[in-house]
């Protein structure tokens, strides 16, 4: 692995229906993110986490949970998926203890909800 | 709240011309980072620039410079000499230096169709 990895790559899923998505990270970055894509709107903060055991609410967090059980992964839950929630979904991270205060990203998960 | 404003849902440019993209914000805070990202049709994300907003100079990385106006909340990219790879869509995104973590704002980005 080199960066951060998401999966999956793309998925149909039946409204009313769990779904997690994975994203994985081995930068041993301290800070990592859930954004949504959606034309228009440019990318909107989901979830956040500062460092393994926190997390925090962004814009967009109602119908998502998140956790940070360690350093690397940081999955994203849609309890019960709803067609709005059709979205581009990416995972980020960042080490906001030597002042490079960029954030990577993932490739991204195209959630389609019907 | 901080908000980030992309006015130009999309731009064209001539290859080897120069292109200027637009990017407006507001804020009330007086220290923050400014970066601009480029997202080809593979959908990665790429940081193409930074700022941050304590330093007047404008930053510069190869053919892609800013326009800094600190008191105009204005923070334009300027990209010379364009090149086909550089069609993509560009998203403006503002972080705050106060808060624990860097958690960005995007604009709503700009889609740059670049002509041979």
């Amino acid at each position: 692995i080199a960066g951060i990895t998401q999966a999956p790559t793309s998925q149909i899923l039946a409204a009313g229906r769990r779904m997690t998505l994975r994203c994985t990270q081995d930068m041993r970055h301290n800070a990592m993110y859930w954004y949504r894509q959606d034309l228009g709107l440019g990318l909107r903060l989901i979830h956040y986490s500062n460092t393994a055991g926190t997390t925090g609410k962004g814009e967009v967090p109602d119908g998502y949970s998140v956790s940070r059980a360690n350093t690397d992964d940081f999955p994203l839950t849609l309890a019960s998926a709803v067609p709005s929630q059709t979205s581009v979904y990416f995972c980020a991270s960042s080490d906001t203890g030597t002042g490079g205060d960029w954030q990577f990203f993932g490739p991204g998960t195209r959630l389609t909800v019907l | 709240a901080q908000t980030v404003t992309q006015s130009q849902p999309e731009m064209s440019v001539q290859e080897a011309e120069t292109v200027t993209l637009s990017c407006t914000y507001d804020t009330s805070e007086s220290d923050y980072y400014l970066f601009w990202y480029k997202q080809p049709p593979s959908r990665q994300m790429i940081l193409v620039i930074r700022q941050e907003a304590y330093k007047q100079q404008n930053a510069t990385e190869n053919r892609f410079s800013v326009n800094f106006q600190k008191a105009a909340k204005s923070f334009s990219l300027k990209i010379s000499d364009s090149q086909l790879g550089d069609a993509a869509m560009y998203f403006c995104a503002y972080r705050s230096a106060s808060t624990s973590g860097s958690r960005l704002t995007f604009g709503e980005g700009t889609q740059l169709t670049v002509n041979p």
